[in-house]
């Protein structure tokens, strides 16, 4: 089966960095593209941006485009978000999600189980 | 447009039918994608490209288009179908995805 797991939870200050990570496993990493949306509490989904494992290229939101980056490993199928300069507007569920199929990066209907990310001072 | 707009809440009675409704310029060009989510859950993918079921997925889930406007139909509402859903497209390039502000569906 197709599993997204994800790193533990994360406290960090304001200011600091967070790097979270997304193993897949029960596919071929390289054939789907990686998603990693996130959640304030009592809020929507917000999309950061997506990876394409195969070309390394990478997509993000305007809103995140100098805070954001995302990488992999290929050689152990995971990919990482790396968010910079965090604020307390920052504290949310971060989840990884892969695209809906080969040739579609809409996040689809694997996702990881989610990462909390809490900043505070 | 980088928006897509769904109305914030919907309430249907028990084993009627809910329609939730998402709408922008995006749609225009691009599928629509809608998502399920319970509280403390991940998303759940219930309708992809506009039309299509996932596999696991009850046939009561169903999506349609119209125009810029698109709808997730639940026919024979049951209790456990109460949830937050959020529709999902991408901008007009189809470069960037963005999500709608969500529904939740209240079944009285």
């Amino acid at each position: 089966q197709v599993h997204l797991v994800q790193s533990g939870a994360e406290v960090k200050k304001p200011g600091a960095s967070v790097k979270v990570s997304c193993k897949a496993s029960g596919y071929t990493f390289m054939n789907y593209d990686i998603n990693w949306v996130r959640q304030a509490t009592g809020q929507g989904l917000e999309w950061l941006g997506w990876l394409n494992p195969s070309s390394a290229d990478t997509a993000y939101a305007q809103k995140f485009q100098d805070r954001v980056t995302i990488t992999m490993d290929a050689s152990i199928s995971t990919a990482y978000l790396e968010l910079i300069n965090l604020r307390s507007e920052d504290t949310a569920v971060y989840f990884c999600a892969r695209g809906v199929d080969t040739t579609d990066f809409s996040p689809g209907d694997y996702w990881g189980q989610g990462t909390l990310v809490t900043v505070s001072s | 447009s980088s928006e897509l707009t769904q109305p914030p809440s919907v309430s249907v009675s028990l084993g009627q039918t809910a329609m939730i409704t998402c709408s922008g310029d995006g749609l225009a060009k691009q599928f629509a994608y809608w998502f399920r989510q319970k509280p403390g859950q991940a998303p759940v993918l219930v309708v992809s490209k506009d039309t299509e079921r996932p596999s696991g997925i009850p046939e009561r889930f169903s999506g349609s288009r119209s125009g810029t406007t698109v709808t997730l139909t639940i026919s024979g509402v049951r209790a456990e179908d109460e949830a937050d859903y959020f529709c999902q497209s991408s901008d007009i390039s189809g470069s960037y995805v963005m999500f709608g502000g969500g529904t939740k569906l209240t079944v009285l």
